[in-house]
């Protein structure tokens, strides 16, 4: 079955710093993978989506993410965190590939920024 | 803004009672995703209809229903309800079937069963 792990509960950067997040996922075949952002009191935000190809991927706000098949791993980074970023980030896989819509989530990995 | 509404943003009721949440997705996106976040597990995936029809089930329980009406809009049922139902709702939209297509999140529904 397919699943997330991301490692880190809570993590803290300064602002200015470079900011990495962790995700490892479980899937048999080629995975779906996405990044949310959940800011307090709000829904989830799509941050970036990898199906194939170039396995860096560009997102909003100044986010990226790489996948790397060989370690399972699809790690949202940004070069410099503002004070707007603190909110909480999902990782997710596609629950079973095309036909079927829903998301598997990990458990998330809330991040603060310190001025 | 995503384009997606939920009401009510809070509901506050008690065990055993029932309840019902609603959605309205983005124009023109025909699915309807139901998701559950609460603090011990997490975000999990309830329900999927698309254009009325119920497209794939998650770990939603026997006490929760759902539907999608024909103008698109969905209700989510929660009955008989538990201390442990108390969590947020999530409804998301998305055009079509696929899990490539971007899922637009609406605000959520805060439950709190007492």
């Amino acid at each position: 079955a397919q699943s997330v792990t991301q490692p880190d509960i809570h993590i803290t950067v300064s602002e200015g710093a470079s900011l990495e997040l962790r995700c490892n996922y479980s899937y048999g075949a080629t995975p779906y993978l996405f990044w949310y952002v959940q800011s307090p009191g709000q829904g989830l935000q799509l941050l970036l989506k990898y199906f194939s190809g170039d396995t860096l991927v560009q997102g909003i706000k100044g986010f990226e993410a790489e996948f790397k098949r060989s370690q399972s791993s699809f790690n949202l980074r940004k070069p410099s965190v503002h004070w707007s970023d603190a909110a909480e980030y999902f990782c997710a896989v596609g629950g079973y590939g095309g036909s079927q819509g829903n998301l598997i989530f990990g458990k998330g990995t809330k991040l603060s920024v310190k001025p | 803004d995503s384009g997606v509404t939920q009401t009510p943003k809070h509901l506050i009721t008690a065990t055993g009672q029932r309840v019902t949440l609603r959605c309205s997705p983005r124009s023109g996106d025909l699915s309807v995703y139901w998701y559950q976040q609460s603090l011990d597990q997490g975000l999990q995936f309830l329900i999927q209809y698309y254009n009325g029809e119920e497209r794939a089930k998650g770990n939603i329980l026997e006490r929760f229903s759902a539907q999608q009406f024909p103008d698109l809009h969905s209700e989510l049922n929660l009955s008989s309800l538990e201390l442990g139902d108390s969590a947020l709702y999530f409804c998301a939209s998305s055009i079509g079937t696929e899990v490539k297509e971007t899922q637009y999140f609406g605000p959520g529904t805060r439950l709190l069963v007492l």
